[in-house]
Parts: C-alpha cells; sequence; structure tokens
C-alpha cells in the first residue's frame, strides 16, 4: 500500500537559517504528493502541491520537487521566520484515489 | 466563509457515553473524511465517503460509524466511547485533483 515517511522531529532553528524537512514515500503508479502545515490549535492547511514527476510545488517561500528517481519530495526553505514554526506534514494520494496518507509529521520550533 | 466546519471543537465524555461529531462542508465536494490525529502517528484514516449515500472503512474504523445523507454533512459516530479513543478528531473534504481542506478540529477525552 501507499505510504509516506518523514524527517522525525523536532527541528529547532534559529531565524534566518535555512530549513529542509525529507520525505520519501511508497507507491505504485503515480500519486500526487502535498506537503500540509499545522499551526498551533488549528487544522491542517495545504501548503504545496506536485501532481507529476518533476513539478516544482511552492508557497510562502517553501519549495518541494516531486522527484520520482529516488521517490521523494523534500521540503526546503532558504530563510525561516518565527511564524513558520509549526507541524509540518508530508502526505500522498494515488492515481485515481482522493485517500490521503500522511506522514508522522514534524515539528519545527524557530527562534528569534 | 467557505470551508469545513466541526462542532463541538472540545469534548469530554464517560467511557462508555456515546456522542457525535458533526462535519459539514458547503463547497459542494464530493470527498470526506475523518481522520484522528496522535502524537507522532501523523493522521489516520477512519471513514471516508466518496458521495452522498457511499461510505468505506479507512486504517481505524473500529468503534466508529459514519453516515452521508447529503453532500454538505458527514457526522462521525462514537458508539461506546473509551479512552484510547481520546484523540484530536479532523473532518476533510476534497475534489478530484485539489488539494484537501480540513476542519479545525475536535479534541476529544475521554475518562
Amino acid at each position: 500500500g501507499n505510504s509516506v515517511t518523514q524527517m522525525e522531529g523536532p527541528v529547532t532553528l534559529s531565524e534566518e537559517a535555512f530549513l529542509t524537512i525529507n520525505c520519501t514515500y511508497t507507491a505504485t503508479g503515480y500519486p500526487s504528493l502535498f506537503w500540509y502545515v499545522q499551526y498551533p490549535g488549528e487544522g491542517l492547511q495545504l501548503l504545496l502541491k506536485a501532481t507529476k514527476a518533476d513539478d516544482k510545488g511552492s508557497n510562502k517561500g517553501f519549495e518541494a520537487t516531486y522527484r520520482k528517481e529516488t521517490t521523494s519530495f523534500h521540503l526546503e526553505k532558504g530563510s525561516v521566520q518565527v511564524s513558520d514554526s509549526a507541524v509540518y506534514f508530508c502526505a500522498l494520494s494515488g492515481s485515481n484515489d482522493y485517500k490521503l496518507s500522511f506522514g508522522a509529521g514534524t515539528t519545527v520550533t524557530v527562534r528569534a | 466563509n467557505a470551508g469545513v466546519t466541526q462542532t463541538p471543537k472540545f469534548q469530554v465524555l464517560k467511557t462508555g457515553q456515546s456522542m457525535t461529531l458533526q462535519c459539514a462542508q458547503d463547497m459542494n465536494h464530493e470527498y470526506m473524511s475523518w481522520y484522528r490525529q496522535d502524537p507522532g502517528m501523523g493522521l489516520r484514516l477512519i471513514h471516508y465517503s466518496v458521495g452522498a449515500g457511499i461510505t468505506d472503512q479507512g486504517e481505524v474504523p473500529n468503534g466508529y460509524n459514519v453516515s452521508r445523507s447529503t453532500t454538505e454533512d458527514f457526522p462521525l459516530r462514537l458508539l461506546s466511547a473509551a479512552p484510547s479513543q481520546t484523540s484530536v478528531y479532523f473532518c476533510a473534504s476534497s475534489r478530484p485533483n485539489y488539494g484537501y481542506t480540513f476542519g479545525s478540529g475536535t479534541r476529544l477525552t475521554v475518562v
């Protein structure tokens, strides 16, 4: 079945540092890949997505590239801010499938 | 604002009690689902529906029932609450090739 493995946290960074959260997946066919963000006390929000190989999703300074050869979708941001402190989830949905499979989540804390 | 509305936001139940978590969306999305979020385990799918009158089980369906009589509503019923069902519950809706829209969650404690 489909599964997602993402880097365990927690991750603590200083403001303006570079952030990478690794995500790899197992799926048949051509899944769609997503990153969701959850701010404290809130629900999940879609951060970015990519629906085919070599697509790059981007939003709010975050980027992730769909790499089929390495089955990866790593999240990056060049200069984090305190407001980026949140839990980040990598997720996938299979071809022609609504269902999302989530990674365990990575807690990121950015210090001023 | 359009979106997914969950009620209640917080609930405390005694073991053995039953209750219904409500979920409504006003985006005319076909697909709706319920997840539970537990520390270190990400989100796990409980039940889902691909349209009115159609429901199916996810990864962790035991102890929960759902129904989908309208496109808008997808309630989750706990039949006999157990401490293992203490969790944060999220409802989500989606349409094809589009990201999910999540509700703000229900924090449930079973004592």
